[in-house]
C-alpha cells in the first residue's frame, strides 16, 4: 500500500524537554526514510533521513530510529528549543512499477513552550 | 536547497483560466516531483517525473491536471479551467535519483477567485 501514518499530529512541549514523532509504512519494500520540517509559510527542509540498512542515526539534537520488522520508524528531538517549532513530516520511499516515489505523513506540529 | 526555483510565489486565477506552475529543479537533478499542499495539511503527492517522461501520476486527477518535464526547460503543471478547490500551494521538489534526498521549491500559492 501507499500508506504512512503519523502521530501525533500537535505536540507542545517545555523548552529544554525532548520530542518524539512516530510514522509507521505500509510498504515492506521502502528502504529510505527522510524527515522535513516546515515552518509557517516556508518549503520542507530536509533535516534528517535514514535508509533501511541502519537503526538509528544522530545530527547534534536529532535522531532517527528505525525498526523495518514493525515497519516504524522516529524522530526524537532533545533540548528543544522555540526555533524548533514548526511542522514536521516523515516520509517513506514507497516502491510502485519499479521506481520509488516519497509519500509523506500528515505532519505533526509541534510547539516548543518557552 | 535553495537550487529548486518556482515560479509565480503566488498565483490569482479566475475561475475557469488556466493556471501554469514552473518548477527548475537543483542543476543536474533528473527527478521532479510534485506535491499539493492545503493550509494545515500535508504534502499529498501528485506526479512524479523524469526528463521526458511522467513515472507515476497516481496522485493527479484526469481531467484538467497536467505534468511535463521537457528534455530542456523547468517542469511544468497546468491545471485548465481551475476550480475554487484548486486553490492550494504547490510543492515540486527534485533528486538526483531515486531513493536520495529531495529538494524541495518554495512552492507556488495558487488561488482562485
Amino acid at each position: 500500500g501507499e500508506n504512512v501514518e503519523q502521530h501525533p499530529s500537535t505536540l507542545s512541549v517545555q523548552e529544554g524537554d525532548s520530542a518524539v514523532i512516530k510514522c509507521t509504512y505500509s510498504d515492506s519494500a521502502s528502504n529510505y526514510f527522510p524527515w522535513y520540517k516546515q515552518e509557517l509559510g516556508k518549503r520542507p527542509q530536509l533535516i534528517i533521513d535514514i535508509r533501511s540498512n541502519v537503526g538509528e542515526k544522530k545530527d547534534q539534537r536529532i535522531a532517527v530510529t528505525l525498526n523495518k520488522t514493525a515497519k516504524h520508524f522516529s524522530l526524537h528531538i532533545t533540548e528543544t528549543q522555540p526555533e524548533d517549532s514548526a511542522v514536521y513530516f516523515c516520509a517513506a520511499s514507497i516502491l510502485k512499477g519499479g521506481t520509488y516515489k516519497y509519500i509523506f505523513g500528515t505532519g505533526t506540529r509541534l510547539k516548543v513552550l518557552a | 536547497n535553495a537550487g529548486v526555483m518556482q515560479n509565480p510565489r503566488h498565483l490569482v486565477r479566475r475561475r475557469g483560466q488556466e493556471a501554469r506552475l514552473r518548477c527548475s529543479p537543483v542543476k543536474g537533478h533528473s527527478h521532479v516531483y510534485w506535491y499539493r499542499q492545503l493550509p494545515e495539511e500535508g504534502l499529498k503527492f501528485m506526479v512524479y517525473l523524469q526528463k521526458e517522461n511522467i513515472i507515476d501520476e497516481s496522485g493527479m486527477p484526469k481531467e484538467r491536471f497536467s505534468a511535463e518535464f521537457p528534455k530542456e526547460g523547468p517542469s511544468i503543471l497546468r491545471i485548465q479551467q481551475v476550480v475554487r478547490g484548486d486553490s492550494a500551494a504547490y510543492f515540486c521538489a527534485s533528486s538526483s535519483s531515486e531513493n536520495t534526498e529531495a529538494f524541495f521549491g518554495q512552492g507556488t500559492r495558487l488561488t482562485v477567485v
